[in-house]
């Protein structure tokens, strides 16, 4: 089956600096999720995005569905030590739920 | 409100045994997943079920079963568990409302390493 394409793999940045990763689909969907994984943890819903075009945020994190359906990015400002960890992409269509591979954000204090 | 629980965390079996991955909700929701999740992959869909009863499958379903009983348990079973099977198992729920599927919560996980 196929799984969406989440990029970057990974990230090393400075506490402080922002970050931006993104994913994208041939396949079009209804919802995207974003989630963060830490260690030895199950993955947390961080951000859930419903409609084209929907930029919505927490704290310090804004995501946005894209226009096509199939895209989104999520953004993290101002990173902090405990950002670290594990973001996935879900893309979401009636019984279907795609997930992206995962970007490790490594932050550096 | 316990969320998704999972037993147990980490499991060591040998090659061949058999072994049924527990999994329970209690946010009565009707949707519930396993997910396998491998280094540098997606989690990828075991197998899922939308009610009490009513089962089925998902990407990577060989070699395992599923049931659902009740609402608030999904067991998962390793019928004869191989190498290929180690893995982080994690099971999944969300409210079904009209079809439609909502925000996904996660247990956390059950460690499967088979020797």
């Amino acid at each position: 089956g196929q799984q969406l394409n989440q990029s970057p793999q990974s990230m090393f940045i400075q506490e402080g600096e922002d970050v931006s990763m993104n994913c994208t689909s041939s396949s079009i969907f209804n919802t995207w999720l974003w989630y963060k994984q830490d260690p030895g943890e199950g993955p947390v819903l961080l951000i859930a995005l419903y409609k084209a075009g929907e930029l919505t945020s927490n704290g310090r994190l804004t995501a946005q569905f894209g226009i096509t359906r199939k895209d989104s990015f999520l953004n993290i400002s101002a990173s902090i030590p405990s950002d670290v960890g594990i973001y996935f992409c879900a893309g979401q269509l009636h019984s279907d739920m795609r997930f992206g591979a995962g970007t490790r954000l490594t932050v550096k204090p | 409100n316990a969320g998704v629980t999972q037993t147990p965390k980490f499991q060591v079996l040998k090659t061949g045994q058999s072994m049924t991955l527990q999994c329970a909700q209690d946010m009565n929701h009707e949707y519930m997943s396993w997910y396998r999740q491998d280094p540098g992959m997606g989690l990828r869909l075991i197998h899922y079920s939308v009610g009490a009863g009513i089962t089925d499958q998902g990407e990577v379903p060989n070699g395992y079963n599923v049931s659902r009983s009740t609402t608030e348990d999904f067991p998962l079973r390793l019928l004869s568990a191989a190498p290929s099977q180690t893995s982080v198992y994690f099971c999944a729920s969300r409210p079904w409302l009209a079809g439609d599927l909502y925000e996904q919560y996660f247990g956390p996980g059950t460690r499967l390493t088979v020797t």
